[in-house]
């Protein structure tokens, strides 16, 4: 299964930018880059997703590096309700399932 | 984005008796969908995947007769928790998706209590 590894925990101020990294060096060449955030007691919730190029849309931004070994999800200016666990995730397309393996994320503190 | 909902939202069990679980994708149709389970303070771990119409493929140490997954149509896929015991406790989570190169949309959730 392709591997990510994010850091255990962030904080950040309310209003600031956050960067989010992950690190994903056994990439394949198919591998979708996905991210999902989580809140308490929820099913996780759709960020972003990308492949080479960095993307954007009305809730983030992906910034995916040249050699797809790493990402990193940008929130612009978080708010209390950004507050969650955000997980990046590789579809793993080695069964043919491309099945999503969740790691262990990244719990963002938002700081008010 | 796309819904996925999921039936129960929470559900109460006793000891022995089997309980089942509903996802349905509400406005597209699903050809894959995914069941997790999620103990408090970790992570999601993938119970199955199913595709619909054919047997679902179930994770390493994953007991599929003790979780019966159905995925009868496009848009609802079924897991049957059989003989349910106290450490069968969780929050059991569903995704679907409508191709490979799509992304997942995740259910609410449903956390169950077997007493």
């Amino acid at each position: 299964d392709a591997k990510t590894t994010q850091p255990n925990s962030m904080e950040s101020n309310e209003e600031e930018p956050v960067h989010l990294p992950c690190n994903h060096s056994t990439i394949s060449g198919t591998d979708y880059i996905h991210w999902y955030r989580q809140l308490p007691s929820q099913g996780p919730e759709y960020v972003i997703h990308g492949l080479t190029s960095n993307v954007n849309n009305r809730m983030a931004s992906l910034a995916i590096a040249e050699d797809r070994k790493s990402s990193t999800l940008i929130l612009h200016r978080a708010t209390l309700r950004d507050a969650a666990v955000y997980y990046c995730i590789l579809r793993d397309g080695t069964s043919g399932t491309y099945k999503y393996i969740f790691g262990t994320g990244t719990r963002l503190k938002v700081l008010a | 984005g796309a819904v996925v909902s999921q039936h129960p939202s929470r559900v109460i069990c006793k000891s022995g008796t089997s309980v089942k679980i509903e996802c349905r994708s509400l406005d597209f149709q699903a050809t894959t969908m995914f069941w997790y389970r999620q103990f408090p303070k970790q992570s999601l771990m993938l119970m199955a995947t199913s595709n619909e119409g054919s047997k679902a493929t179930y994770e390493q140490g994953v007991e599929k007769d003790k979780f019966l997954i159905n995925h009868a149509s496009l848009t609802l896929s079924t897991l049957t928790v059989t003989s349910a015991h106290p450490e069968d406790s969780s929050f059991y989570i569903c995704s679907a998706r409508k191709t490979a190169n799509t992304e997942a949309f995740f259910g609410q959730g449903t956390r169950l209590t077997v007493v």
